[in-house]
């Protein structure tokens, strides 16, 4: 089955800086990778998706990348804000023994973003 | 309507309790999951119906049973729990679990169980 490994598991910046979330996936036949944004006590947020047929798409200050070559893919976060504080995570999307799509979770990055 | 609604928020029950959770989706998803949270950790998936028929069971306890009344609704029983089983339950749904162009999946606000 798919395993998705991501790092880091914490990473702290000060405002205003970047912040990059990498993760690797191991089946080649993952089609769909999006990234969720869970607050504290709060749901999992979809807040951007990429598609295999797709190198790059931002949405405002998130980006993702896909490198579908190397089987990883990255999110960006430019003039973080102290509201983006919150543990992220990457899921992959592959084909399952049943023919359905289930998504594989990284194991999450908590980010800090320090005032 | 985007939602998907999860009732209780909370639930205290005993080990000899039988209680259930409820999700509701009103996006016309025909996919619809059970995942388990437990603190620090990412949701681990349990069960997914797709078209109201049961479609994936990740080696669930039996303790743990799942039901979709129609196409909105899911629920998932709980009866004979223990202490470990204590964590958020989310559900979720997405358009459609075997159309891979449909896979976005959105999540509920999650009841969090604890077993006393």
């Amino acid at each position: 089955g798919e395993n998705v490994e991501q790092h880091p598991s914490t990473l702290s910046v000060q405002e205003g800086d970047s912040a990059v979330i990498k993760c690797t996936y191991s089946d080649s036949a993952s089609n769909y990778f999006p990234w969720y944004k869970q607050e504290l006590g709060k749901r999992p947020q979809l807040i951007i998706d990429i598609r295999s047929n797709v190198g790059e798409k931002k949405d405002q200050r998130i980006a993702v990348t896909l490198n579908k070559t190397a089987k990883h893919f990255s999110l960006h976060i430019t003039e973080t804000q102290p509201e983006d504080s919150a543990v992220y995570f990457c899921a992959a999307s592959s084909p399952s023994r049943g023919a359905g799509n289930m998504l594989t979770f990284g194991g999450g990055t908590r980010l800090m973003v320090k005032p | 309507d985007t939602e998907v609604t999860q009732t209780p928020k909370h639930l205290v029950m005993g080990m000899t309790n039988k209680k259930s959770l409820k999700c509701e989706q009103h996006m016309g998803h025909r996919a619809m999951y059970w995942y388990k949270q437990k603190a620090k950790k990412p949701p681990e998936l349990m069960f997914v119906y797709s078209y109201e028929k049961l479609s994936i069971n990740e080696s669930v306890p039996s303790r743990f049973s799942p039901e979709c009344p129609n196409s909105s609704l899911l629920n998932l029983h709980l009866h004979a729990l223990q202490p470990e089983d204590s964590a958020l339950y989310l559900c979720a749904s997405s358009q459609d679990f075997y159309d891979a162009r449909n896979t976005e999946a959105f999540f509920g606000q999650g009841t969090r169980l604890t077993v006393v």
